[in-house]
């Protein structure tokens, strides 16, 4: 399989734990997006990597949230002190120009 | 900022009827115009894709004409199936950032369609 991956697919987590996801982005991707989606909105972007290098943040992502690609490989987004406000879909996409490719996406659900 | 907004939902067809659905955008320069597909409990997928004024994308019986001087790119299908049943997000992309590099998606709010036997 050659497509983007997140593990996990779904998680649950009670208020004020953290919690990562990965991403795994097509393998000649250097470029690599998070976005999330909430119900009944379409994905708001949250941060962008080009290799390993950071080069955008959305005013979305507090201070809670940090992303990181180590090696320019896969991605991770890591929430702490998780909030019912934080409940929501995670998507990552690769992309080598302006067409972005999707994983299934991580669910996240704060109790 | 840039904007996308889309028909509101849900619609509701017949299977073999005809399905437009609207979308417009507001954008300085010249974006690429795509329409993703989400399917229950999925991630997104590209459906369809215009760069330039005049293009037409196409895919699997889907078309969209990028339409500057109205500011729109409309999803139609002459004749849909009880598969085609989703969510449809219309979306721009312009290149942002140092050397033009990001391209981050703004996306419509999306349009839930129901096509029923």
């Amino acid at each position: 399989d050659t497509g983007v991956s997140q593990n996990p697919r779904h998680k649950i987590t009670k208020r004020g734990q953290n919690v990562t996801f990965r991403c795994d982005p097509i393998s000649e991707h250097n470029r690599l997006y998070w976005y999330r989606q909430t119900l009944g909105q379409g994905p708001e972007f949250l941060t962008y990597f080009q290799n390993e290098a950071q080069l955008e943040k959305s005013r979305l992502l507090s201070d809670r949230f940090s992303a990181e690609r180590p090696k320019g490989s896969f991605s991770t987004l890591e929430i702490q002190r998780t909030e019912q406000g934080d409940s929501a879909m995670y998507l990552c996409a690769s992309t080598p120009t302006d067409t972005q490719y999707f994983g299934p996406g991580t669910r996240l659900t704060v109790l | 900022g840039d904007s996308v907004t889309q028909m509101e939902g849900p619609v509701t067809l017949s299977e073999e009827a005809f399905l437009t659905i609207n979308c417009t955008y507001t954008a300085t320069g010249y974006p690429s115009l795509f329409w993703y597909v989400q399917y229950p409990g999925e991630g997104l997928q590209l459906l369809l894709k215009a760069t330039k004024a005049d293009d037409k994308g196409s895919n699997k019986g889907f078309e969209a004409t990028y339409r500057k001087e109205t500011t729109s790119f409309h999803l139609e299908k002459g004749s849909v199936q009880v598969s085609d049943s989703a969510v449809y997000f219309c979306a721009l992309v312009k290149p942002m950032g140092s050397g033009g590099s990001n391209y981050k998606l703004t996306f419509g709010k999306g349009t839930l369609l129901t096509v029923n036997p």
